[in-house]
């Protein structure tokens, strides 16, 4: 079965320090991974992702993510916290190369807080 | 370019009547369909999805239902809401076959009095 972990409920950073939002999966197969973002009272807006090629993805607003195949992680990076980060993000993962459902499987979320 | 519409963005219903609410996709033909509903701002629980026309699948039984009556329009509805329905529902669509992740409506914030 495939499953996505966000084992932080909460992380709170410093404005200008450097953030990561953990993220790990359970796949059987290749995994396809993505990150998103959601404000309040909005929809979820596509980060990055991650399909094959180079483990480290750069993403909007200056967000990245490494990929690591050992360890099946996906953490989000940003090297310098800003205020406006402030948010609730969400990690999924997608089986299945081509198939038709191509269904996402989505993390609990993480809320991200930024202090000025 | 393609745009997903989901209405209406905030609605009060009392307990006991039906729900309706509608979600449009335009720029695409054939794509996938979801409906998710998102408590106290956490965690999405996925509550249908449809590949086709007519073909809806439910995750969990539940007070709603879903219905796919066109290609690109996926609605979700109740005969009768229950507190419990309360909640932010989103709509979401992705393509076939792609590496593409999903993409989301702007979310209908409904609750039940």
């Amino acid at each position: 079965a495939q499953s996505v972990a966000q084992p932080e409920d909460q992380v709170n950073v410093a404005e200008g320090n450097p953030l990561t939002v953990k993220c790990t999966y359970s796949v059987s197969g290749n995994p396809y991974l993505f990150w998103y973002v959601q404000y309040p009272n909005r929809g979820l807006q596509f980060l990055l992702k991650y399909i094959t090629g180079d483990n480290l993805v750069k993403g909007s607003y200056g967000f990245e993510a490494e990929f690591n195949k050992s360890q099946t992680s996906f953490h989000l990076k940003k090297p310098s916290a800003l205020v406006s980060d402030s948010a609730l993000y969400f990690c999924a993962v997608r089986v299945g190369r081509g198939s038709t459902l191509g269904r996402l499987y989505f993390g609990r979320g993480t809320q991200l807080t930024v202090w000025p | 370019s393609q745009t997903i519409h989901q209405w209406p963005a905030t609605l009060v219903q009392p307990v006991g009547s039906p729900l309706s609410l509608e979600c449009t996709v335009e720029g695409t033909s054939n794509p996938n369909l979801y409906w998710y509903r998102q408590a106290a701002g956490r965690g999405l629980q996925l509550l249908f999805y449809s590949v086709g026309i007519g073909q809806i699948s439910s995750e969990v039984p539940q007070n709603l239902s879903a219905s796919r009556p066109q290609d690109r329009q996926f609605i979700l509805s109740s005969k009768k809401l229950l507190l419990s329905d309360s909640g932010f529902y989103l709509c979401a669509w992705s393509s076939k076959g792609t590496d593409y992740g999903y993409t989301f409506g702007s979310g209908t914030r409904l609750t039940v009095v």
